[in-house]
């Protein structure tokens, strides 16, 4: 594809329930990462693979959290139990090797309304 | 700790030029960055310097770092309304290893009015 695309753009549950967001990079970029843009908060790094390498998850804020990424392309971020704290914009983004000065690719985001 | 600040909002009349300015904490930070949000969209990558650069210049847009003060600003020349959007500045602390996960500040919103 031509750029970094995810799914749903839009994502309203209720409290409790758990759901998944999916993140597809460009092809052939090795690394994937995951934010969170929570309103007055900025963007916040939440999980990062690359590669076959085992993902950083250093910023998922609880266990309720988790991501994968299969086949080296998609990835899926999963929210367990949510919660209305977890209401955000989650954005996506690749690049191609994942080295310093390699420029990141976002996505448009997947706005995340937890009622 | 790793820490970017922002302004959160900016307003300039069309033909100015706009300067949105960051600070951050981490010495050790090797890129900072420049990224545009519009309404509803992803972050584009506006541009980037190294940090042992000071200034960087692309067509109407100048970044300026100050290492000391650890200050990093954007200058945008004769802005437009299409400028209208959140800038966010960015870093990649050297101690984050491998990889290039970043530190985002706040973001500033510039509004363009005619």
């Amino acid at each position: 594809g031509a750029g970094v695309s995810q799914s749903p753009s839009n994502k309203v549950t209720e409290k409790g329930k758990d759901v998944e967001l999916r993140c597809d990079p460009i092809s052939g970029h090795t690394a994937l990462y995951w934010y969170r843009q929570s309103l007055g908060q900025g963007l916040e790094f939440l999980i990062y693979f690359q590669g076959n390498s085992a993902p950083d998850k250093s910023g998922l804020p609880s266990d309720r959290f988790s991501a994968e990424r299969t086949g080296g392309s998609v990835s899926t971020l999963t929210i367990q139990r949510t919660q209305q704290e977890d209401s955000a914009v989650y954005l996506c983004a690749s690049s191609l090797t994942g080295t310093s000065g390699d420029t990141q690719y976002f996505g448009p985001g997947t706005r995340l309304t937890v009622l | 700790g790793e820490d970017v600040e922002q302004s959160l909002f900016l307003s300039v009349r069309e033909g100015d030029s706009s300067v949105i300015n960051c600070t951050y904490t981490d010495s050790s930070s090797t890129y900072l960055y420049w990224y545009k949000q519009e309404p509803g969209a992803g972050l584009q990558l506006l541009t980037y310097i190294f940090s042992n650069m000071d200034m960087k210049q692309d067509q109407r847009l100048t970044v300026l770092l100050n290492k000391k003060d650890k200050h990093l600003s954007l200058r945008i020349a004769d802005t437009q309304t299409g400028d209208s959007a959140i800038y966010f500045c960015a870093e990649k602390p050297r101690l984050t290893g491998g990889g290039n996960k970043l530190t985002f500040g706040t973001g500033t919103q510039l509004k363009v009015e005619l």
